[in-house]
């Protein structure tokens, strides 16, 4: 079993729609959550960045952390076809600045204009 | 957010030539920096994590003679392919940790072609 799980897609939605991204994870002590969206042929970025258990906003992202589920989720709302990339989740124990990450496969995500 | 680059961006090279990829971040210093490499669909595989002023750490499975990684300064860390075969070809990216918000910023990355 891979320390982290996510569903590789690809996900095709309408323009306008809410993407549900979705990573489960088996080791319990991550405690930092990361999502990074990858252009083909790009390096990620990252998106969103928490800390344990809770939600954080930022613009049309919603992060979600349920450590007790051990299960994270990225929420766009209002989508655009310049959302359509790849979204990794990544995670890790010990503050990330420095230590390793822990990646998900991925997500391949089309918005249809 | 903070900027790490990469050079080149592209290189192709022929069977048996050594290839040094240059990771940088531009308006911080990174005591720490990761290489990554990523197939085609494929998620980041770590190869090392690349301390300031001391040996790499490498990943098991990942050939440290091969993979020759350099970390002379607070803002550069290179990788060079050794002998590289066409089995290298791949996707190569560095990242660099930042302890501010204290995560990691990823360069663009660089598409290795070997002949």
């Amino acid at each position: 079993q891979k320390e982290v799980e996510q569903d590789p897609g690809p996900l095709s939605v309408p323009e306008g729609a809410i993407v549900s991204l979705n990573c489960t994870y088996s080791n319990s002590a991550f405690q930092y959550f990361m999502w990074y969206r990858q252009y083909s042929r790009k390096g990620p970025e990252l998106l969103m960045y928490t800390y344990s258990s809770g939600n954080k906003e930022d613009g049309r992202f919603t992060a979600q952390v349920d450590k007790s589920s051990k299960y994270i989720s990225l929420f766009i709302r209002d989508s655009q076809p310049s959302d359509s990339a790849t979204y990794l989740c990544a995670m890790s124990e010990v503050r990330p600045g420095n230590e390793k990450l822990t990646f998900g496969t991925g997500t391949r995500l089309t918005i249809i204009p | 957010g903070a900027v790490v680059s990469q050079h080149p961006s592209r290189v192709i090279c022929k069977s048996g030539t050594s290839v040094k990829i240059e990771c940088r971040s531009l308006d911080f210093q990174a005591t720490t920096m990761f290489w990554y490499r990523q197939f085609p669909k494929q998620s980041l595989m770590l190869m090392a994590t690349s301390n300031e002023g001391s040996k790499a750490t490498y990943e098991q499975g990942v050939e440290k003679d091969k993979f020759l990684i350099n970390h002379a300064s607070l803002t550069l860390s290179t990788l060079t392919v050794t002998s590289a075969h066409p089995e290298d070809s791949s996707f190569y990216i560095c990242s660099a940790g930042l302890a501010g918000p204290d995560t990691q910023y990823f360069g663009p990355g660089t598409r290795l072609t070997v002949l």
